[in-house]
């Protein structure tokens, strides 16, 4: 049973641009987290999304950023006309029905933008 | 004040020294996480406590749920052991509300 996957695991981008983030939760799992990394800082959540609906979005900020959780493939985390500000590590992590309180974690994105 | 406070921002140990990593809490929670994170490295869960106590190898997780507080024990230290720790509660329904982490490092 493979873990939680993330790709791409590092994307460089120049401001402006789109970073499409995603995460593959584990085999059975429907419940997918996504939580980011600011250089010297903490883990903050970001969204809780379960197939088809975000449940919680109150961590996202406003503008640019979205998320969705499609009943077919990934999770995508999208972030539009990225700003420098942006750059962090983001992960995500998955969790079976009936045990949300156990989240499992991928190996996270590494956003740069230049 | 932050939600979750860990103590010590970092550390530095000897191979072999009993290593103690406190972490306090002012939410209500369901469950609480140890995590490890190696520099630029993923996230690993170490254990997911939500009473009394539970201890995988060297490491020890206990939590107090009365007193708010969680410590996490590593016996016998190992210089692979340096990674940041990070005390993460289960909060406000299915969130996790993250410590700022203790840099450990293990001196051989």
């Amino acid at each position: 049973n493979a873990g939680v996957m993330q790709n791409p695991r590092h994307l460089v981008r120049r401001r402006g641009q789109e970073a499409r983030l995603r995460c593959s939760p584990m085999k059975g799992h429907s419940h997918v987290y996504w939580y980011r990394q600011l250089p010297e800082e903490g883990l903050k959540f970001m969204v809780y999304l379960q197939k088809e609906n975000i449940i919680d979005e109150s961590g996202m900020p406003k503008e640019r950023f979205s998320a969705e959780f499609p009943k077919e493939g990934p999770s995508i985390l999208r972030i539009q006309q990225v700003v420098r500000g942006d750059s962090a590590a983001y992960f995500c992590a998955s969790a079976p029905v009936g045990a949300q309180e156990t989240q499992y974690f991928g190996p996270g994105t590494r956003l740069l933008v230049l | 004040k932050n939600e979750v406070e860990q103590s010590p921002q970092n550390l530095t140990a000897q191979e072999g020294e009993f290593i103690t990593i406190n972490c306090s809490y002012s939410v209500g929670i369901s469950a609480l996480h140890w995590l490890q994170q190696h520099p630029g490295g993923g996230i690993v869960s170490l254990f997911m406590l939500s009473s009394g106590k539970k201890k995988h190898g060297r490491l020890i997780a206990t939590i107090n749920i009365q007193e708010k507080h969680s410590s996490l024990h590593i016996t016998a230290s190992h210089p692979r052991d340096s990674a940041v720790y990070i005390c993460a509660v289960l909060a406000y329904g299915n969130k996790l509300v993250f410590g700022a982490g203790t840099i450990l490092r293990v001196k051989s």
